[in-house]
């Protein structure tokens, strides 16, 4: 079964400060996907980014960076420089694949990551 | 470009009431589409997917059902509502060649009495 860990219940930065999110996450499949969403006090979910896991090369877009290792089963997300504009609910979440290595696009997601930003 | 539209916005039911919520998607064709829900803003749990129209698969045994009588049209419905319906309900789709990015519309909130 799949299984996604986001340890931190809750984060309280400042703004400016930098920030990690934890993701750790346990599969069975040796191909699958993994992903982050943000979901902010609208409660609309937002898509940031997905990472196959054939893939393990970091990613960095603006103020948001993205850690994944296979070997730990991580996939750790910083924001730099914080701002209150990032304050949110983080999910991670992991793809299963069914149907001869092809998704169906079920997710799993972790119970979520709530980022308080203080001015 | 795509977008997904929900409605209603909010909900409040009495115990034992029908419902029926409603997810539309535009400006794509052939999607799949999920419904989800969200209890006490936390963590989301997958209720039903639909690969095409009238293909419904259930992952949680429940008095919900879903139906996709259109193409891009995605309905959730009860006969007789519970307390623990309660939450916030997410629709998704997902297109391209493996479709495993799924994309969110902006939720209903359902609170029933």
């Amino acid at each position: 079964a799949q299984k996604v860990t986001q340890a931190q219940t809750e984060i309280s930065v400042v703004e400016k400060e930098d920030v990690t999110l934890d993701c750790v996450y346990e599969t069975r499949d040796t191909t699958y996907y993994l992903f982050w969403y943000k979901q902010p006090p609208s409660g609309e979910l937002v898509f940031l980014i997905r990472r196959n896991s054939f893939d393990e090369q970091n990613e960095i877009s603006g103020r948001y960076s993205w850690n994944f290792q296979k070997s730990t089963s991580s996939f750790n997300f910083t924001i730099t420089a914080s701002q209150v504009v990032d304050s949110a609910v983080y999910f991670c979440a992991l793809s299963e694949f069914r149907w001869g290595g092809t998704s169906y696009g079920k997710l799993t997601f972790g119970q979520g990551t709530i980022l308080t930003v203080h001015p | 470009s795509q977008t997904i539209h929900q409605w209603p916005a909010t909900l409040v039911q009495p115990v034992g009431s029908p419902l029926s919520l409603e997810c539309t998607v535009e400006g794509t064709s052939n999607p799949n589409l999920y419904w989800y829900r969200q209890a006490a803003g936390r963590g989301l749990q997958l209720l039903f997917y639909s690969v095409g129209i009238g293909q419904i698969s259930s992952e949680v045994p429940q008095n919900l059902s879903a139906s996709r009588p259109q193409d891009r049209q995605f309905i959730l419905s009860s006969k007789k509502l519970l307390l623990s319906d309660s939450g916030f309900y997410l629709c998704a789709w997902s297109v391209g060649a493996g479709k495993e990015t799924q994309y969110f519309g902006p939720g209903t909130r359902l609170l029933v009495l």
